[in-house]
């Protein structure tokens, strides 16, 4: 059975930084691109950016180039999703899913981490 | 780039009841790319249809989509309870996008 099983919730401070995790199992790893999705409180959702495992080849949607960075350790089968310093407006629902290609449609979906940053 | 415009931004119908949701690209969407999710409250969005008519492995046939070009639709045949939700489309192929959504609610 495919399973993306995201990393909890956290709670931040403007300027911190942060990582979450995906990791996959159920398939192989290094052969499905993983996307990044977020959901800004009762908004829809957006598209962040796309990582293959097997090259770490990375692509971003414009409007979050520069603003994260999208990783993947294929030994652990784990994509992370990281912020140097986070601001209030990171406040978020992030989304993984395994995608057909670098710009296709995804089945299968994590659970979902909540990103909180209060000061 | 493209936009994706959905309407209407909500749907009030009652279960039993036809419903018919539309994605409207600002440019012609290459080869149908065009996918369908469902979200429920609190979960993860659920793909529906791909390719703008072909239906992901396990759902009910009740759902249908179709277009081209710039005009896509997604048709619930007669909504059940479980179908009240909000529902995306996205493009794919050259860049991947979302559409603002439509919330089917029960009237």
């Amino acid at each position: 059975e495919v399973q993306l099983v995201q990393s909890g919730a956290e709670v931040k401070k403007p300027g911190e930084s942060l990582k979450i995790s995906c990791k996959g199992s159920g398939y192989s790893f290094t052969s499905y691109w993983i996307g990044w999705v977020r959901q800004m409180p009762g908004k829809g959702l957006e598209w962040m950016g796309i990582i293959y495992p097997g090259d770490s080849d990375t692509r971003y949607s414009p409007s979050f180039q520069g603003q994260v960075t999208i990783s993947a350790d294929k030994s652990i089968s784990t994509a992370y999703l990281q912020w140097s310093s986070l601001k209030a407006s990171d406040t978020a629902m992030y989304y993984c899913a395994r995608c057909r290609d670098s710009s296709g449609y995804c089945v299968y979906w994590g659970q979902g981490t909540l990103v909180t940053v209060s000061s | 780039e493209i936009v994706l415009t959905q309407s209407p931004g909500t749907l009030s119908l009652s279960p039993g009841e036809r419903a018919t949701l539309s994605c409207r690209a600002s440019q012609s969407v290459s080869s149908s790319y065009l996918a369908w999710y469902q979200q429920k409250p609190g979960q993860a969005p659920r793909l529906l249809i791909y390719g703008a008519s072909s239906r992901a492995t396990g759902i009910p046939d009740r759902f249908s989509g179709s277009g081209s070009g710039t005009d896509f639709t997604l048709t619930i045949s007669r909504l059940e309870p479980e179908d009240f939700a909000v529902y995306y489309c996205q493009q794919y192929g050259s860049s991947l996008l979302f559409g603002g959504g439509t919330k089917v609610e029960i009237k």
